[in-house]
């Protein structure tokens, strides 16, 4: 059973703040990506990744970056957090080709204050 | 790149009753179509997929649709259970040798099966 790990569920920040999300997968998927879910948008994408040390941006990157420095774990950074990356990020991982099922961690909730 | 819309936002129906989720895309090249169901506070997790080749398919109580000249395709849950509640979302991509990168979701259809 493939298992998508968010470290942190729930997270307080405040404006300024540097924020880390962590993801691990132990299903030796090597692509990985980084959603924003907001009410009545969807799953936007913010980063993706198909290789260790290889990253993409998304549709909205802005104010994020990333890191994969091993195949299992993809880590999503906010430089310098505002109120507006108030939001549920969640971490996703699928094998190599696509149209395979994309499985999805449980969430983080982040709330930037 | 590829624009997913998915209507209703919201949808209530009685239990046993059938409910109907529609998505529509914009990429002629996107052939794989799968539906997640996120129940409060969890993960959204696959519960059927359609790709391109096939205009329906089944798994007990869910079938989704597919028009590929049109551009559009459907979920449908018959017989819903209040168990059948959750948020649902449809995607599309152009699968094949693509990384997933490609996907792109629809905005949620949150459905309520009143007891």
């Amino acid at each position: 059973d493939v298992k998508v790990t968010q470290s942190s569920r729930y997270l307080v920040k405040r404006t300024g703040e540097k924020v880390f999300l962590e993801c691990v997968q132990d299903m030796d998927h090597e692509n990985m990506f980084w959603y924003r879910q907001d009410p009545g948008l969807g799953l936007r994408l913010i980063y993706f990744s198909y290789d260790v040390k290889m990253k993409e941006k998304g549709d909205i990157p802005e104010g994020y970056s990333v890191s994969r420095e091993k195949k299992e774990r993809f880590s999503l950074i906010l430089e310098s957090a505002s109120t507006n990356q108030t939001s549920m990020y969640l971490c996703a991982s699928t094998p190599e080709t696509s149209g395979n099922t994309i499985y999805f961690g449980e969430g983080s909730w982040l709330t930037v204050v | 790149g590829e624009n997913v819309e998915q209507h209703p936002s919201t949808l209530s129906v009685q239990e046993g009753d059938s409910a109907v989720i529609k998505c529509t895309y914009s990429d002629s090249a996107s052939n794989y179509f799968p539906w997640y169901k996120q129940e409060l506070g969890k993960r959204p997790q696959l519960i059927i997929d359609i790709r391109s080749n096939v205009g329906e398919k089944k798994d007990q109580r869910i079938a989704v649709t597919l028009n590929k000249t049109a551009k559009h395709f459907s979920l449908h849950i018959t017989e819903t259970q209040p168990e059948d509640s959750a948020v649902y979302f449809c995607a599309a991509s152009m699968g094949g040798r693509s990384n997933n990168n490609d996907m792109r979701f629809g905005a949620g259809t949150r459905l309520t099966v009143k007891p």
